[in-house]
């Protein structure tokens, strides 16, 4: 695709529920991460997969979060037993180098915990 | 502990004026900066970076200056247009890193 694709764009998950969460990255694209950015705030980083290898996993909030890329392109976050704390937007980003100096970002996944 | 400070208010500015954001860094030695525009509901989009020993660099009407002693990034959008409206976002990589650590963002809102 043209760009890096996020789905769904909207999640409304009750508490406790479990949700999984897509990236379509840029074909080619060697570096795959995983941001959360709260209402207001700048990205935080999740986590960083370098094709299938995820090298960084030091941003998740719990263990309720694992992010997987088993085939070095689609990526899937996903969340168990989500808490209300969870709500946030979730965004992909994806770049050509191991360099990372330019990253593509999808729209990402608001998720929205009830 | 680590901090990135952007510009605590949003910014308000007429057509034609130059608006200038502010990044400041705490317990950081980046490796380079790069400055991101935001538009509501979507990703964002990568503008500029500028490296560690770089000064200044320039991309149409954007201008991005980086002064290691102060820890700190001016950008600059000259000729404003209301359709430079958006939210932007400074971010540092250290040396020998590949994440990002972002700022907070400044909103910049440019009236007609």
């Amino acid at each position: 695709g043209a760009g890096v694709s996020q789905s769904p764009r909207y999640k409304v998950a009750k508490r406790g529920q479990d949700v999984a969460l897509r990236c379509d990255p840029i074909s080619g694209h060697v570096s795959l991460f995983w941001y959360q950015q709260a209402l207001g705030q700048g990205p935080e980083f999740l986590t960083y997969f370098q094709n299938e290898a995820q090298l960084d996993k030091s941003g998740l909030p719990s263990d309720r979060f694992f992010a997987e890329r088993p085939e070095g392109s689609v990526s899937t976050l996903k969340i168990q037993r989500t808490q209300q704390e969870d709500s946030a937007v979730y965004l992909c980003a994806s770049s050509l180098a191991e360099t990372n100096e330019k990253l593509f970002f999808g729209s990402g996944t608001q998720l929205s915990v009830l | 502990s680590q901090k990135i400070e952007q510009n605590s208010e949003a910014l308000n500015i007429q057509e034609g004026k130059t608006a200038t954001l502010t990044c400041n860094y705490t317990n950081y030695s980046p490796a380079y900066l790069q400055w991101y525009r935001q538009d509501p509901g979507r990703g964002p989009v990568f503008l500029l970076l500028i490296r560690e020993n770089e000064k200044e660099k320039r991309k149409e009407r954007l201008k991005v200056t980086f002064d290691t002693t102060l820890k700190q990034s001016l950008f600059h959008i000259t000729a404003s247009q209301p359709a430079d409206s958006a939210t932007y976002l400074c971010a540092l990589v250290e040396p020998n890193d590949y994440k990002l650590s972002f700022g907070a963002g400044t909103t910049v809102t440019v009236r007609a």
